[in-house]
């Protein structure tokens, strides 16, 4: 069956450094990638998608790289910020969307 | 256009009642997706419509569950009686199947949270 895999243990960063975030995901092949982030109480926010033929997607500070052989996408954020912390949830696209348990991140300033 | 708009935001009941959600999409989209989320988990698909037609429902969900979309505008999740591994972030979200990008980007619904007391 379809399985999604984040890091499991929340990540804690100084404020100004890069937060580095893994999303690997077993037996499919997704035509595409999103990310999306998640504060609490509140439903998940779409941040960025990449395509199974595009190696690195940018927007601002974000950065998303997708390598299928690997079945793996990383997902940057760097100069992070204190505003930055979250829930990030990855989700390797098909018909429905299948999220991963996400990672939560915390920026100390 | 405000989003996607779910109510109640918040349900409290007794366990073996009946609860009922609403789901006002955003209007020009054409999928509706239903899930279900835990404390320190991912969201769990339930299911989802293309307009009217329910395409697809998850193995997992008890036949406790239904979900209806009527005309293909707004949809209603109901649960028939509530147990208390039913306590839960019920989340809606919806898409424009194939989109200004050509795929499947999701907007989400703040959540209706539910208590099965």
């Amino acid at each position: 069956s379809q399985k999604i895999e984040q890091n499991s243990e929340a990540l804690n960063i100084q404020e100004g450094k890069t937060a580095t975030l893994t999303c690997n995901y077993t037996n499919y092949s997704p035509a595409y990638l999103q990310w999306y982030r998640q504060d609490p109480g509140r439903g998940p926010v779409f941040l960025l998608l990449i395509r199974e033929n595009e190696k690195e997607k940018r927007k601002e500070r974000l950065k998303v790289t997708f390598d299928t052989t690997l079945k793996q996408s990383l997902f940057h954020i760097t100069a992070s910020q204190p505003a930055d912390s979250a829930t990030y949830l990855c989700a390797p696209s098909g018909g429905k969307l299948i999220f991963g348990q996400g990672t939560e991140l915390s920026v100390k300033p | 256009d405000t989003g996607v708009s779910q109510d109640p935001r918040h349900k409290i009941t007794k366990r073996g009642q009946n609860v009922t959600f609403r789901c006002d999409p955003i209007s020009e989209h054409n999928r509706l997706y239903w899930y279900r989320q835990t404390l320190g988990q991912g969201p769990e698909f339930l299911t989802y419509f293309q307009n009217e037609a329910q395409l697809e429902k998850s193995r997992l969900l008890s036949d406790r569950f239904s979900a209806e979309r009527p005309k293909g505008s707004f949809s209603t999740l109901e649960i028939q009686r509530t147990e208390q591994g039913d306590s839960a972030m019920y989340l809606c979200a919806s898409s424009l199947e194939g989109g200004f990008t050509g795929a499947n980007v999701l907007t989400f619904g703040a959540g209706s949270r539910l208590t099965v007391l």
